[in-house]
């Protein structure tokens, strides 16, 4: 079974310029998140999808992020515009299904993308 | 205000013996725990987790121990191989585990030979 896909696995930008990431979770799993890790730090959450619909972006910083998960399978999440601050691992991970049983709550990770903002 | 804590950055084991990482939550609304072992350059993996209506969990080499009263979770690992060498993360999460993870920052295991 193949894992969570993410792209690019790098990204170096300068302050001020836009950036998006891409993800594809595993297939048949109806809920995605986007964590941001900074370094010495755990994952943060910052959106939570079910299917196309946001359960929870109550972390996101609306002013910069934006996120959308179209048709329920992929997502996309774009920094504009980035800051210093912004610098950090940015994880997607899946899971089955809420509200199904507690198997299907353990989250998968992708292998992120490392943005630099400079 | 950090909900999950590791409180130990580090911890460094022998192999052969017995690792144990420890995880403090503050939020009483958590009900689910998990253990997510991670590699440079790579995601979390998942490891082992526990609702809140048991204490114990075990999985292999892993097991998850849970005291609510405390506030308090710890992973055991017997016997700790080479390969267990990672950072080890935390998670709590509400509504059953349907809910987004908060993480603890992190406990970086090093098996020595």
């Amino acid at each position: 079974e193949a894992g969570v896909a993410q792209s690019p696995r790098y990204k170096i930008i300068e302050k001020r310029q836009s950036v998006a990431f891409w993800c594809n979770p595993i297939s048949g799993h109806a809920t995605l998140y986007w964590y941001q890790q900074i370094l010495g730090q755990g994952p943060k959450l910052l959106i939570q999808f079910q299917n196309n619909g946001v359960v929870d972006d109550s972390q996101l910083p609306k002013d910069r992020f934006s996120a959308e998960r179209l048709k329920g399978v992929d997502s996309t999440l774009k920094i504009q515009p980035a800051k210093l601050e912004d610098s950090a691992v940015y994880l997607c991970a899946s899971s089955l299904m809420a509200h199904v049983g507690r198997s299907s709550y353990e989250q998968y990770f992708g292998p992120g993308t490392r943005l630099t903002v400079t | 205000d950090q909900q999950v804590k590791q409180n130990s950055p580090s911890l460094s084991v022998q192999e052969g013996r017995i690792s144990i990482l420890n995880c403090d939550y503050t939020n009483s609304m958590f009900d689910y725990f998990l253990w997510y072992k991670k590699y440079p350059a790579e995601g979390p993996t998942f490891l082992i987790s526990i609702s809140s209506i048991k204490d114990k969990n075990e999985d292999g080499r892993f097991t998850v121990f849970l005291n609510k009263s405390a506030k308090h979770l710890s992973l055991h690992i017997v016997p700790s191989q080479p390969g267990d060498s990672a950072v080890y993360f935390c998670a709590a999460a509400s509504g059953g585990g349907a809910d987004g993870l908060t993480f603890g920052k992190g406990t970086h295991l090093i098996i020595q030979p």
